[in-house]
This record gives C-alpha cells, structure tokens and sequence, in this order.
C-alpha cells in the first residue's frame, strides 16, 4: 500500500530565507505526487503536481518540487519565503481507479518576521 | 473560477442530533471525496465515489454515517446520531481522472 511521511511535523523561517519541506513516498509503480497547501480556516489548495517528465516542477506561489526517484522523495523548495508563506502543507500520493490521494500528516509552517 | 462549494460552513449541534453536510462539486468532475480533519488524526479519507456511485466508504463509521449523490450536482454527508467525538472540520473535494483534488473550504461541525 502506499504511504507519505513528512518528517518534520513544525518548521519555522525567517522571512527571505530559503526553504526546503520534506516529502517520502512508499509506492510500488511510478508515482503521481502532489503538494497541497492549507491556510487557516481554509481547504486544501493544489500547489503543484509530478505526473511525468522533468523531475523538477514548478507550482504556484514561486515554489517549486522536485521528484528523486531514487530517494524516494518530492521535496517541496521555495528561494525566500514571505509571511504570506505560513500555513500547512501536504504532500500526497495518487493511486487507484478513483484516482484517490494518500495524504502525509502535514508540515506547519511558522514565518519569523 | 469553479470552486467547490460546501454547505454550511458552521455547525453547532446537539448530540444525537442529525447532520447534514453538502457539497456542490466542480462541474465536469466525475469523482467526489469526503474527508474529516482533526488535529489528533489529520486528514482521513471517508468516503468517495466515481461518477456518482459510491466506491468505497470503509472509512466511515457504519453505524452513524452516511453518503450520498443524488445528482451530478450534489454530494451529501450525513451524521445520524451525532456525538461530540464526531467535532471535526468536513471537507469534499472533486476532481477527473489527472488525480488533481480541488477542495471546498469545509463545514466545521461542532456537537455539543
């Protein structure tokens, strides 16, 4: 069966600062992986997708994944951070005839002025 | 911009009383997802169904819980009884067959 871990349950960045989320996915043929964002009091919100291809892809809001294969992972990157940034974010899995999305637990992110 | 819509936005109900959720899924998408999100479980899947019949609900309390689409248009998520432990914020989400998931912005549920 599929998995995500998302190591890092609370990360905090000054704003400017570069950053880095990590993704591990547990998944047996070639993975359809997702990041998702989630502001407070609000849905997820697709912030970019790996279907095939280039194995670095670009989302919204200046950030940026990129698919290791070999490592097993999809880091989310973004160059430097803006307050507008804090929120949770979600990497996520595709898988099944539904097209259904197996979820990591999520990664807080808290902005320091 | 299509959005998914869900209604209410809030509830505060009574245990033992029954709740209704609603979902208002893109048009054009053929798959609707129901999730529950706490801060102890995160994110579950409950329930989702393709082309309007329901493939799989297992995530689902049996007993108390309850899914539907009655039409292309609408998603219903249904707590008959309701207890305090079912407090969570509802999401649906719908998509197609690329995997992409566009969320509502949830019902937050309250039972008291």
């Amino acid at each position: 069966a599929q998995s995500v871990t998302q190591p890092d349950i609370h990360i905090t960045v000054s704003e400017g600062a570069s950053l880095e989320l990590r993704c591990n996915y547990s998944y047996g043929a070639t993975p359809y992986l997702f990041w998702y964002v989630q502001s407070p009091g609000q849905g997820l919100q697709l912030l970019l997708k790996y279907f095939s291809g280039d194995t670095l892809v670009q989302g919204i809001k200046g950030f940026e994944a990129e698919f290791k294969r070999s490592q097993s992972s999809f880091n989310l990157r973004k160059p430097s951070v803006h307050w507008s940034d804090a929120a949770e974010y979600f990497c996520a899995v595709g898988s099944g005839s539904a097209r259904q999305l197996t979820f990591g637990s999520g990664t807080q992110l808290t902005v320091l002025p | 911009d299509a959005r998914v819509t869900q209604t209410p936005r809030h509830k505060v109900t009574e245990m033992g009383q029954e709740v209704t959720m609603r979902c208002q899924p893109i048009l054009g998408h053929n798959t609707v997802f129901w999730y529950r999100q706490t801060m102890m479980q995160g994110l579950e899947l409950l329930a989702y169904f393709r082309n309007r019949a329901p493939l799989d609900d297992s995530g689902m309390p049996k007993d108390r819980f309850s899914a539907e689409m009655p039409d292309a248009t609408l998603a219903t998520l249904k707590i008959q009884p309701s207890e305090p432990r079912d407090s969570a914020v509802y999401f649906c989400a719908s998509g197609s067959d690329n995997y992409e998931q566009y969320f509502g912005p949830g019902t937050r549920l309250t039972v008291t």
